[in-house]
């Protein structure tokens, strides 16, 4: 059975303290990994997508690697605006649809 | 990036009547719609995918006809929510995509519909 799971599910850092949220899956056919930051009471906004293995991506604070059985989300000298549940998924088959992970809740302190 | 919309942001029903949620694409086509429900503090669940002018694709465990599904064009689907019970009130999120040279694009989602039933 494919599945996502994600942790820790919650995280507290300070303000400028680098930390890693971590993606492990299990899935028959990965076609690619994504990476989603959302707010309370909204939608998820997209962040990143992963095809292979040994890919990475930036964007600002955020970086993105993936290996086969995983997926790192580093966050770099993290800011209070960047709390936020940060969601993992995987896309499988043909029919483009996602499996999610648990998410992790991430708390920045100023 | 693409941006979805949902139409209503929240809404209040009475326990048997029928609610529809509208997602939009506002600035590509979008050849399939997927339509996820949220819970309080779990994870995005998968109910259907739509396609544009074809029978929606509905997750094992989600009641098809109560959970009504329409593609109409490549801009807009639809979910009403028929016979809407408590137990049914939840966050509502669509998300689009398109499929372009045989690949699937990122998928971007809408805002979400919160749906109370009283």
């Amino acid at each position: 059975e494919d599945q996502v799971t994600q942790s820790p599910e919650a995280l507290r850092l300070q303000e400028g303290e680098s930390s890693s949220l971590n993606c492990s899956y299990t899935v028959s056919g990965l076609r690619g990994l994504f990476w989603y930051r959302q707010d309370p009471g909204k939608g998820p906004e997209f962040l990143f997508t992963l095809y292979s293995a040994g890919e990475e991506k930036e964007k600002e604070r955020l970086k993105a690697t993936l290996t086969k059985k995983e997926s790192f989300l580093h966050i770099t000298a993290p800011k209070p605006e960047d709390s936020a549940t940060y969601l993992c998924a995987v896309q499988v088959g043909n029919t483009g649809k996602l499996i999610f992970g648990q998410g992790t809740t991430l708390q920045v302190k100023p | 990036g693409a941006v979805v919309s949902q139409h209503p942001s929240w809404v209040i029903c009475k326990s048997g009547t029928s609610v529809k949620i509208e997602c939009r694409s506002l600035d590509f086509q979008a050849t399939t719609m997927f339509w996820y429900r949220q819970f309080p503090k779990q994870s995005l669940m998968l109910m259907a995918t739509s396609n544009e002018g074809s029978k929606a694709t509905y997750e094992q465990g989600v009641e098809k006809d109560k959970f009504l599904i329409n593609h109409a064009s490549l801009t807009l689907s639809t979910l009403t929510v028929t016979s809407a019970h408590p137990e049914d009130s939840s966050f509502y999120i669509c998300s689009a995509t398109g499929l372009a040279g045989g690949s699937w694009d990122e998928q971007y989602f809408g805002p979400g519909t919160r749906l109370t039933v009283t």
